[in-house]
């Protein structure tokens, strides 16, 4: 398996413009996450989905941030208008989360954003 | 409220020191916890992940604790490399599937 796939690996954009950052979670896994991580607040927990269902989004810091999976391979994170302090980097991550599994979380290799 | 304290948030020692790296939770609660490391500019490579039913699990150099009651795990490294120089992030699973994160401990191993 190729693991989490991000993309755009680098997003440099102006104040106002809408940002989609993608991601594909590895075959199989049934939990979805949208982490963001910055110096100052560490990695900080957006939202995360479970069978494609959002189950926690009290991490979205406003209404400007949207997420989606509307399938099992694919969700998306939207931030419009965007905001010079939307800029971090942005991390996917999934799991197969079951007694039969481990729980363990893989992460993709992130989505540095950078609004001007 | 920080539910996950790293302590301490930075390290350098010289290459060959044994160092323990500390974590803390304050929900007992939890499915698992696992060790990440993080290198500059790169994403999170998981390390080691403890079940909540087990009391250690190693790897290698690597070996980490976690003892529940006193919402305590730790990640011990033997013999450390200039290569083990990284960020390591402990963060627990919640039975909601839902996982914590430490703030980190940057660590740098001097040769």
């Amino acid at each position: 398996d190729a693991g989490v796939i991000q993309s755009p690996r680098h997003e440099v954009t102006e104040m106002g413009q809408e940002v989609t950052l993608r991601c594909k979670p590895i075959s199989g896994h049934d939990y979805l996450f949208w982490y963001r991580q910055t110096m100052m607040r560490g990695l900080e927990l957006l939202i995360y989905f479970n069978n494609n269902v959002p189950i926690d989004d009290s991490g979205m810091p406003e209404d400007r941030f949207s997420a989606k999976m509307p399938n099992a391979s694919f969700s998306t994170l939207k931030i419009q208008p965007s905001e010079p302090r939307d800029s971090a980097v942005y991390f996917c991550a999934s799991s197969l989360t079951g007694t039969a599994n481990t729980g363990e979380l893989f992460f993709g290799e992130g989505s540095r954003l950078t609004v001007l | 409220k920080q539910e996950v304290t790293q302590i301490p948030a930075a390290l350098s020692v010289p290459e060959g020191e044994n160092l323990v790296l500390n974590c803390s939770f304050t929900d007992s609660a939890i499915y698992n916890l696992q060790w990440f490391r993080q290198d500059p500019g790169k994403g999170l490579t998981s390390l080691l992940l403890i079940q909540s039913s087990q009391r250690e699990q190693t790897s290698g150099r690597l070996n980490a604790s976690l003892d529940k009651s006193s919402g305590r795990s730790t990640l011990y490294i033997a013999a450390s490399q200039p290569g083990d120089s990284a960020t390591y992030l402990c963060a627990f699973l919640r039975d909601t599937g839902k996982l914590i994160f430490g703030q980190g401990t940057t660590l740098q191993v001097k040769p």
